[in-house]
């Protein structure tokens, strides 16, 4: 199976200040379609997850434009330009590009 | 508005069957391919289970072939996982998810089921 490796795992930041997430894939997620099918996830405390990013770098509707993905192949990238309160919770990336289907460990990210 | 909702969580002993249910509205769900996902407390989310659209296509993790099975009924829009043989690790709050990879994502509030004597 395709291991879905995530770092930092725990990722205290400054409210206004940038973060960063990544995660690599054990295998390039390019489909045979050409696309490559890499979601990230936010889960909120004591909440469902919610996609943030389809496709790499597709925003989902509603999150705010702090938020970006990017990357290709096997490495890929997490980012949110100023970090605010509500952003507390943990994230991850989930390829879905091969069976079965892989989430990385989760990304804490915590207030400093 | 889409809303997945599970059903079905309970405690039961190791070694127990149990059989969760999701029920959907707000979707076309017999065009949507559904999986289960979980999440032991504390830990991370583990993808379980995938049916296709039809239910003629299913894929298993490792953790769960042999003892879980997914189903779905897109007459009454549900979607089933029956549990069997359950361990202690099996643990975690399940949710049904469409994760979303050429559309929209959307999941539950999920169930929880615990597997203890």
């Amino acid at each position: 199976e395709v291991v879905m490796t995530q770092s930092p795992l725990s990722l205290p930041v400054t409210l206004g200040q940038p973060a960063s997430i990544s995660c690599r894939s054990s295998q390039s997620l390019v489909y045979s379609d050409g696309n490559t099918y890499l979601n990230w996830f936010q889960q909120r405390p004591g909440q469902s997850p919610r996609r943030l990013i389809y496709k790499v770098s597709n925003r989902d509707s509603g999150v705010p434009d702090r938020f970006s993905g990017s990357g290709s192949g096997t490495d890929f990238t997490l980012k949110i330009s100023r970090v605010e309160a509500e952003d507390v919770g943990v994230y991850y990336c989930l390829q879905g590009t091969h069976w079965p289907r892989t989430f990385g460990q989760g990304t804490k990210l915590e207030i400093k | 508005e889409v809303q997945l909702v599970e059903s079905g969580g309970a405690l039961v002993q190791p070694g127990g069957s149990l059989r969760l249910s999701c029920a959907a509205s707000g979707l076309t769900f017999s065009s949507s391919g559904i999986n289960w996902v979980r999440q032991a407390p504390g830990k991370g989310l583990e993808w379980l289970s995938y049916i296709s659209s039809s239910g003629t296509t299913m894929y298993y993790a490792d953790s769960v072939k042999g003892r879980f099975t997914i189903s779905r009924d897109n007459a009454k829009n549900s979607l089933f996982l029956q549990m069997h043989s359950l361990r202690a690790e099996d643990t975690a709050v399940y949710y049904c998810a469409r994760l979303g990879f050429k559309g929209s994502s959307y999941w539950g509030q999920g169930t929880l089921v615990t597997v203890s004597s």
